[in-house]
């Protein structure tokens, strides 16, 4: 079975500073995983994923992830925030067959 | 880029009538979608994938006599909220996976939801 946590429900940072989305899954399979963003409004949108390739991967916006299996954990981090970066995170997991299991989100917040 | 477009966007109903919403690939064939619904502040919860020209496959703990799914074509999805009640305002979202780009999780686009509210 798998499953994803999201350790933090709402991560507030000064626009210029580092962002860090936690993420930490669960999977018996060699999981996908994938941060999506949805800004209010608005659908859902890849930023990135994750399928066994290179360990760090790089989205858009400036957004990149690493995938570290001996913590489990599939970090979303930015070198800088954007005041437009303020919206709802997804990292979610996918494995065998079709199904695939959002976290319960985390609302960035961006402070001027 | 695949867009995807569900209709309408936001609907008011009384209680007891029924709401049908669409789903829509714009410019991508989908043999596969699936329908999402959210709960205020909470993350998507997967309700049902729908399969065209077969029955859906709805996931535990969703009525599918409630939350009635067509896939009638390669393009269109509905979801039908029969004898709609308070209960279930929420926002309902719909993926579709793009076929002929692979079919998987990768090329999986969601629209941008609909808004039901039940007085």
């Amino acid at each position: 079975a798998q499953s994803v946590t999201q350790l933090d429900s709402h991560v507030s940072v000064s626009e210029g500073t580092p962002v860090l989305l936690r993420c930490n899954y669960s999977s018996s399979y060699s999981p996908s995983l994938f941060w999506y963003v949805q800004h209010p409004n608005k659908g859902l949108q890849l930023l990135l994923k994750y399928t066994s390739a290179a360990t760090l991967v790089k989205g858009i916006n400036g957004f990149e992830a690493e995938f570290k299996k001996s913590e489990t954990s599939f970090h979303l981090t930015k070198p800088s925030a954007h005041m437009s970066d303020a919206a709802e995170y997804f990292c979610v997991v996918s494995g065998s067959g079709d199904k695939i299991i959002f976290g319960k989100g985390t609302r960035l917040h961006i402070l001027p | 880029g695949a867009v995807v477009s569900q209709h309408p966007s936001r609907v008011i109903c009384k209680s007891g009538t029924s709401v049908k919403i669409e789903c829509r690939s714009l410019d991508f064939q989908a043999t596969t979608m699936f329908w999402y619904r959210q709960f205020p502040k909470q993350s998507l919860m997967l309700m049902a994938t729908s399969n065209e020209g077969s029955k859906a496959t709805y996931e535990q703990g969703v009525e599918k006599d409630k939350f009635l799914i067509n896939h009638a074509s390669l393009t269109l999805s509905t979801l039908t909220v029969t004898s709609a009640h308070p209960e279930d305002s929420s926002f309902y979202i719909c993926s579709a996976r793009d076929y002929l780009a692979g079919g998987n999780q990768e090329t999986q686009y969601f629209g941008p939801g609909t808004r039901l509210l039940v007085l």
